[in-house]
């Protein structure tokens, strides 16, 4: 039972590259989560899907896109890297209900030049 | 809006006791939790209070007052692991769990 598992886990791009970051759970959780960490801000959530099928932007999703593959995926596209997406990406799942605790993932450590 | 306020540091010794407080304002609240980060490593979840009241898990207790937009988490029996980072997060009512993180507080715990 590997829990929530990110890749890669350190990336460098240059400006105006894209990348995706692939995140996959085998808890059978029907929700999952991206987040960004930058130093001295918290996690900051950039887009959700509540179940299979949807999603949803959170406090931060400009620039950025996501797609819930199927249950267990949910992946993370940057179209055009900015050094201002230079961050911790953390993926995290949870059962969906609001007392649900949110399992994460160990991050990506992204550096954008 | 949404927004949370703790403090950015706090220091303490071994063995002591130390509060963590978490003020929030949000519409739509459900609930408080807490989460731990360690250097360098994910966050994990220590609990959450959805009512009014303290709410124990071994050396960690967790607070909430809804009525004055409050919570704290307070940590016993300090070790040298506990050297961690704490965020609290308001959960949001609407059949799902979102959750805003606070901006962290980073627990020092010295011999």
């Amino acid at each position: 039972n590997a829990g929530v598992t990110q890749t890669p886990k350190f990336q460098v791009l240059k400006t105006g590259q894209s990348m995706t970051l692939q995140c996959a759970q085998d808890m059978n959780h029907n929700s999952m989560y991206w987040y960004r960490q930058d130093p001295g801000m918290g996690l900051r959530l950039i887009y959700y899907s509540a179940s299979e099928g949807t999603t949803d932007k959170g406090e931060v999703p400009n620039g950025y896109n996501v797609s819930r593959l199927n249950k267990r995926e949910f992946s993370l596209r940057l179209e055009s890297a900015a050094p201002s997406q230079t961050s911790v990406y953390f993926c995290a799942s949870s059962g969906g209900q609001p007392l649900d605790e949110q399992y994460f993932g160990p991050g990506t450590r992204l550096t954008v030049t | 809006g949404q927004s949370l306020e703790q403090p950015s540091e706090v220091t303490a010794v071994e063995g002591a006791i130390v509060q963590i407080n978490c003020t929030y304002q949000t519409s739509g609240f459900y609930g408080l939790s807490w989460y731990q980060q360690h250097d360098g490593g994910a966050p994990t979840f220590l609990s959450y209070n959805a009512l009014d009241g303290l709410e124990e898990t071994g050396r960690f207790s967790s607070f909430l007052s809804r009525s004055d937009s409050y919570g704290y988490l307070l940590l016993q029996e300090l070790q040298m692991k506990d050297s961690a980072s704490y965020f609290c997060a308001v959960m949001f009512s609407g059949g799902y769990n979102k959750l805003i993180f606070g901006a962290g507080t980073r627990l020092a715990v010295h011999p």
